[in-house]
């Protein structure tokens, strides 16, 4: 199984201020096809997890342009650029190359 | 929109059996592969399983298989998930996740999720 790695684990941030995490997988996430399966969700207090980007980058419909998403390969980044109250919640990443689809451990962020 | 709306949760004694259920609705079911995806009490996301749009190809997590068997009905726009031999490690919030994109292997949309139980 592909092994997906987060890092921090646990984010505080000051509202307005950026943050960034990163997730590593254990293999190329890139198909055959071009394109790299890589996805990141958001799991709001008490609510079910939520797409915010998928294929690296492309937003999901609805999600604010604050979000954004680079990488390749192996090694890929989320980006908040102005935190805001409504963010706080649990961050994965996650692979769909090939089943079984795994999850990063997940980042909690928090507002200060 | 789409919805989903996970049912059938509850309690149940290890050894037990279960019959989770996921009502589509919002989209042509029957175009789509889904998932179940579980997280159990405080933990990350786990997936369970997946089954193609007409129903022909079935996979499972090592952790169920054998015990857990995924079925749609198309007609009802309706995905299930019959869970036996249940363990206490099979306690958690289990949800269905619309398959996105052409390989359907990435999740778009999660149901609210159905809790199971398993414990004497």
């Amino acid at each position: 199984d592909i092994v997906m790695t987060q890092t921090p684990l646990s984010l505080s941030v000051t509202p307005g201020q950026p943050a960034s995490i990163s997730c590593k997988s254990s293999q190329s996430l890139l198909h055959s096809d071009g394109k790299t399966y890589l996805y990141w969700y958001l799991q709001k207090p008490g609510q079910s997890p939520q797409l915010l980007l998928y294929e690296i980058s492309s937003r999901f419909p609805g999600v604010p342009d604050r979000f954004s998403g680079s990488g390749s390969g192996t090694d890929f980044t989320l980006k908040i650029s102005r935190v805001e109250a409504e963010d706080v919640g649990v961050y994965y990443c996650m692979q769909g190359i090939h089943l079984p689809g795994t999850f990063g451990q997940g980042t909690k962020v928090e507002i200060k | 929109q789409v919805q989903l709306v996970e049912s059938g949760g509850g309690v149940v004694q290890p050894g037990g059996s279960l019959r989770l259920s996921c009502a589509a609705s919002g989209f042509t079911f029957s175009d789509y592969g889904i998932h179940w995806v579980r997280q159990a009490p405080g933990k990350g996301l786990e997936w369970v399983a997946f089954i193609q749009y007409d129903g022909t190809s079935k996979y499972y997590a090592d952790s169920v298989k054998g015990r857990f068997i995924i079925s749609r009905d198309n007609s009802k726009s309706t995905l299930y998930l019959q869970m036996n031999s249940l363990r206490a490690e099979d306690t958690a919030v289990y949800y269905c996740a619309k398959g996105e994109g052409v390989r359907f292997l990435g999740y778009d949309y999660w149901g609210q999720g159905t809790l199971v139980t398993v414990s004497s």
